[in-house]
């Protein structure tokens, strides 16, 4: 049972363009929905997060735009660019999930020259 | 990554052998985790650790044992080795267990 949806699966985007992945959670009680980063024979690492209590979190050409109402949550990169294409996982944490993230199935990104 | 290690990086063994990967940290974080990672599944928690011997099991624990003695050391034990355990495994670390998961570079596991 998936508890968090990511699409899409792998997205290409031109450089300089902007890569949105979303992210869907059925648990109303998740409260911390971090973003990670992963290069190829790397492991992933934490890119951004974002707690429900704000609609929107910008670092740099990084925003995570979140939806309550909808348990929604995108990843958006503007300005892509070739040194961003790797693998992006969603994750969402509760307290009930014994301090476990629960996370979504990746998206491979890549971004073209 | 600075503060967790994994060893060994990379090993093949054949089907039916014991094999014990090793996690160590130097942040005295109290949470460890061990997951594995296959094209199309994403991160699969194995078992993950709340303290010193306390220990559970995640989403795919069938044929993995772990052990934690010391603070820093989670190893991840398979006991009996087979083909659909080849995999990357990572061990990932984190102060409260929520935020801030630091995972380690990853072993690449190849059971033969």
């Amino acid at each position: 049972q998936q508890q968090v949806k990511q699409s899409p699966q792998s997205l290409i985007v031109q450089k300089g363009g902007i890569s949105i992945i979303n992210c869907a959670y059925e648990n109303t009680a998740f409260d911390y929905f971090p973003w990670y980063q992963q290069f190829p024979g790397k492991g992933p690492a934490l890119l951004i997060a974002i707690r429900p209590d704000v609609s929107e979190k910008k670092e740099g050409r990084f925003t995570i735009s979140f939806n309550k109402s909808a348990k929604q949550f995108s990843l958006h990169i503007m300005d892509s660019q070739p040194g961003d294409s790797a693998t992006y996982f969603c994750a969402a944490y509760g307290a009930g999930n014994n301090r476990k993230l629960i996370w979504g199935l990746g998206t491979s990104l890549a971004v073209n020259p | 990554d600075a503060g967790i290690t994994q060893s060994p990086r990379h090993k093949v063994t054949e089907t039916g052998t014991p094999v014990t990967l090793r996690c160590h940290q130097t942040e005295n974080h109290r949470y460890m985790y061990w997951y594995r990672q296959d094209p199309g599944h994403g991160l699969r928690l194995i078992h993950y650790s709340y303290g010193v011997k306390d220990t559970d099991k995640g989403e795919v624990s069938d044929g993995y044992s772990v052990s934690r003695s010391k603070t820093e050391d989670f190893l991840l034990t398979l006991e009996s080795a087979t083909s659909s355990q080849t995999s990357v495994y990572f061990c990932a670390i984190s102060s409260t267990g929520d935020h801030g998961y630091t995972f380690g570079s990853g072993t690449r596991l190849t059971v033969v």
